[in-house]
């Protein structure tokens, strides 16, 4: 069965701190995507990343950096010197070919930045 | 726009209504996907259509939901004698080679 868990709920920081959002993936494919989405207070999905399952080279993005595991099945995003514009919820999401094209989404994690 | 756009935005209706959501996708996006996402919680699959073929609707709730995509581009979701369990918001996001989905704003179903 394919799962996706965001064990963490809330996170405050202050702004300028570094903060690592959590995620942990099952599937029993060889072959997968995974996925983060920001969601801000607006409510509109914004695509952040995708990595296929055989590419495990982390990858930096500005501020942004994402560690994919295999080894542990995670797949964890991390925010450099956080901004109050980066409040909002982040989703971790998985496809697999054996669901085709539908995304299995965590239950996300709130990041609020305090200035 | 550039976007997917959806409406409308926000929906009331009475226990027992219908109601019809309508998403317009990216142009030239061939794939089209449907999620309700309840208060707190991530998105959850409802349907999903390749061009006018509706490939899978695993994830629709019963059968008082319906989606159709009749010329391959814009879509509409219905949602027959609503309850109040259909409250929630209602994602639509197209893809051009079924990998990462660009969603929609959303609309607001409310059942009062």
């Amino acid at each position: 069965a394919q799962k996706v868990t965001q064990a963490q709920t809330e996170i405050s920081v202050v702004e300028k701190e570094d903060v690592t959002l959590d995620c942990v993936y099952e599937t029993r494919d060889t072959t997968y995507y995974l996925f983060w989405y920001k969601q801000p207070p607006s409510g509109e999905l914004v695509f952040l990343i995708r990595r296929n399952s055989f590419d495990e080279q982390n990858e930096i993005s500005g501020r942004y950096s994402w560690n994919f595991q295999k080894s542990t099945s995670s797949f964890n995003f991390t925010i450099t010197a956080s901004q109050v514009v980066d409040s909002a919820v982040y989703f971790c999401a998985l496809s697999d070919q054996n669901t085709g094209n539908q995304f299995y989404f965590g239950t996300g994690t709130s990041l609020t930045v305090i200035p | 726009g550039a976007g997917v756009s959806q409406s409308p935005r926000y929906k009331v209706a009475k226990r027992g209504q219908d109601v019809a959501l309508r998403c317009d996708p990216i142009s030239g996006h061939v794939s089209l996907f449907w999620y309700q996402q309840a208060l707190g919680q991530g998105p959850e699959f409802l349907t999903y259509f390749q061009n006018e073929a509706q490939l899978d609707k695993s994830g629709l709730p019963s059968d008082r939901f319906f989606a159709e995509r009749p010329e391959g581009s814009v879509s509409t979701l219905k949602i027959q004698r609503t309850q109040q369990e259909d409250s929630a918001v209602y994602l639509c996001a197209s893809s051009i080679r079924g990998y990462e989905q660009y969603f929609g704003p959303g609309t607001r179903l409310t059942v009062t």
